[in-house]
């Protein structure tokens, strides 16, 4: 079982850089979502959706866009990297409601200079 | 809106010791609570949950965890902490849809 697979572990950027982190996931889950984590901060919510052609704005979504063409796949864009966005990116999937249990991918570790 | 605190940002025990990480958590009605765990490099795996019922919840490697709603309180706990415990431990609440992290307690283990 593939689960949540983030496409690529690691990136390195140059400042106004853009890029797309993939993220698919093969358990047919309706809501899937971005997060990145910053030491002591946990992971934030970025951007979530709640199937295809729904997306909505996390509690961190200021330079990322996402969409959501096909139920398995959820990229996330960044289209103007700043150093500010360094950081460790986790996208994750779940069936819909709070009392799913989310999976998580194994990560995407971004660095900007 | 919903938030979470672990006020212990690491924590260092024997191995064999036993262990309680602390979680308290601000929502207005009755929460889904989750424990996650990270170990290095890796990404989350989930320890336990609670939706509703019995207050004391049962995972997995040995974690059990305990709701106290007077406290808004879910502390996750380990009788005997093994070397392999070593990890981050992640404590998060689920409003609807949006599920949020408190900051994390790294734990250390002494052999």
């Amino acid at each position: 079982n593939a689960g949540v697979t983030q496409t690529p572990k690691f990136q390195v950027l140059k400042t106004g850089q853009s890029m797309t982190l993939q993220c698919a996931q093969d358990m047919n889950h309706e809501y899937m979502s971005w997060y990145r984590q910053d030491p002591g901060m946990g992971l934030r919510l970025i951007h979530y959706s709640v199937g295809a052609g729904i997306t909505d704005q996390g509690e961190v979504p200021n330079g990322y866009n996402v969409s959501r063409s096909t139920t398995e796949d959820f990229p996330l864009r960044l289209l103007s990297a700043a150093p500010s966005q360094t950081s460790v990116y986790f996208c994750a999937s779940s069936r819909q409601g709070g009392r799913n249990i989310q999976y998580f991918g194994a990560g995407t570790r971004l660095s900007v200079l | 809106a919903q938030s979470v605190t672990q006020p212990d940002i690491h924590i260092t025990v024997s191995e064999g010791a036993s262990l309680e990480l602390r979680c308290n958590y601000s929502y207005g009605a009755t929460p889904y609570l989750f424990w996650y765990v990270q170990s290095p490099g890796q990404g989350l795996q989930l320890l336990l949950k609670y939706f509703s019922g019995d207050t004391l919840v049962q995972g997995i490697k040995g974690f059990e965890a305990e709701f106290k709603r007077s406290q808004s309180s879910f502390n996750l706990r380990k009788p005997s902490v093994h070397w392999s415990d070593a990890a981050e431990y992640f404590c998060a609440v689920n409003a609807g849809n949006m599920l949020t992290f408190g900051g994390g307690t790294r734990l250390m283990v002494k052999p």
